[in-house]
């Protein structure tokens, strides 16, 4: 495996039930990060990780719960959603959390709809 | 606060014709800029960057020039191909802290 990976691709789940989604990166990063892709609207920020500790939690809500192990891994576990949390969830890494032009490598993402 | 807005899409454009593709950017400080894009079924990748006032960042064809006094970052191509249809998300990030600020995307549909 190279660059970014996510799985599942897809997803789909009720409001009751209790998934993860999980992100892998093979380029030696220690910056993590998972983005939200819904329709018509910016990609919004949901969580950081620089060496495996959270430096940014964007007001998302505690029904998303991030999780990174060591800097190669990080996890979305994701409970009680609701509709409108269906969206391409987006994992990205980078060398650092800081600099000038960073470059942020993105994995395929994972479109998951609740219903 | 730092925002950044782009032109609405889809852009429809036949092969070999000339692609402009708006974006402009409010944000403290001196921002890198970027041009990203996601194919069908693929996570974004990056197409260009610059990372100061009058930098031109290039690849595939495509250029975009840094433009500090209209905060301005329009992407361009001479002439598209049909394999360049995708979405293009023009972002900035400070210097001080790697957090990217999208735009909503612009859809481009290349027809042969």
């Amino acid at each position: 495996e190279t660059g970014v990976t996510q799985t599942p691709r897809h997803l789909v789940m009720g409001m009751t039930n209790k998934k993860s989604l999980k992100c892998e990166q093979h380029l030696g990063h220690n910056a993590m990060y998972w983005y939200k892709q819904s329709a018509k609207k910016p990609l919004e920020l949901m969580f950081v990780y620089s060496l495996e500790e959270r430096v940014e939690n964007n007001s998302v809500p505690s029904r998303f719960s991030p999780e990174c192990p060591n800097s190669s891994h990080l996890f979305l576990h994701l409970h009680t959603l609701q509709p409108e949390d269906s969206a391409l969830y987006l994992c990205a890494s980078s060398q650092g959390v800081a600099g000038v032009g960073n470059e942020q490598f993105f994995g395929p993402g994972t479109r998951l709809t609740v219903l | 606060g730092d925002s950044v807005t782009q032109m609405e899409g889809p852009v429809t454009l036949s092969e070999e014709a000339f692609l402009t593709i708006n974006c402009t950017y409010t944000a403290t400080g001196y921002p890198s800029l970027f041009w990203y894009v996601q194919y069908p079924g693929e996570g974004l990748q990056l197409l260009l960057k610059a990372t100061k006032a009058d930098d031109k960042g290039s690849n595939k064809g495509f250029e975009a020039t840094y433009r500090k006094e209209t905060t301005s970052f329009h992407l361009e191509k001479g002439s598209v191909q049909v394999s360049d249809s995708a979405v293009y998300f023009c972002a900035h990030m400070n210097t001080g802290f790697q957090k990217l600020v999208f735009g909503t995307g612009t859809r481009l549909l290349v027809s042969p």
